[in-house]
């Protein structure tokens, strides 16, 4: 059983450019979520998914976009990426219900703009 | 968004119990107590939740308050490898995770 598979791992980006990063559960779990983490920091929630098709809004939802087309994948996409989007990327999922399960994480994405 | 506190950091020492105290006083009756350990440039391990009771599993304990305003997450022996940012977390009903800034605890050997 792989859990959540993050890619890429690491990633240097220039201002401006664009890229999508990729978010794989294999536990058929319905919800998924993307969080940043900056140095010393907490996680923070940027965008979230409780199915196949939906997203909503997180707690810093601005410059970032996301899609869920299949229920295994969440991508989090950087439309033109700036440095102050320089960040460690995790992506979690659970199931819908709320007994018994916790939340798988993935290793995250080591992002750097320039 | 419910909140937590919890306390900055901790210390223990190796094969001592660890009491990891959090504060959740404007907790919703649908709300779960979640707890997941960081350690150093890896994604967060989940480590227990519960609604009301108290709950065990392998790795450790959870005690929650009658009034479910707080919970104690309980390591029986801390070795070196518990070292790590704990955090205690309130799941709302769209099963969204807010994280704080947690605690960090040190393990002295």
């Amino acid at each position: 059983n792989a859990g959540v598979t993050q890619t890429p791992k690491f990633r240097v980006l220039k201002t401006g450019q664009s890229m999508t990063l990729l978010c794989a559960q294999d536990m058929n779990h319905e919800y998924m979520y993307w969080y940043r983490q900056d140095p010393g920091m907490g996680l923070r929630l940027i965008h979230y998914s409780v199915g196949e098709g939906t997203t909503a809004k997180g707690e810093v939802p601005d410059g970032y976009n996301v899609s869920r087309l299949k229920k295994q994948n969440f991508l989090l996409g950087l439309e033109s990426a700036a440095p102050s989007q320089t960040s460690v990327y995790f992506c979690a999922s659970t199931r819908q219900s709320d007994s018994g399960y916790g939340y798988t994480f993935g290793s995250g994405t080591r992002l750097t703009v320039v | 968004d419910a909140k937590t506190t919890q306390p900055n950091s901790m210390e223990s020492n190796e094969e001592e119990p660890v009491h990891l105290p959090c504060n959740h006083s404007t907790i919703s009756g649908t709300d779960y107590i979640h707890w997941y350990r960081q350690l150093p440039s890896q994604g967060p391990e989940y480590v227990i939740h519960g609604l009301t009771s108290n709950v065990n599993n392998r790795m450790a304990s959870l005690a929650i308050a009658e009034d479910r305003k707080s919970s104690t997450l309980i390591l029986h022996r801390a070795t070196l490898r518990d070292a790590a940012v704990y955090y205690c977390i309130l799941r709302d009903v769209p099963g969204k995770l807010i994280f704080g800034q947690g605690t960090t605890l040190q393990v002295k050997p």
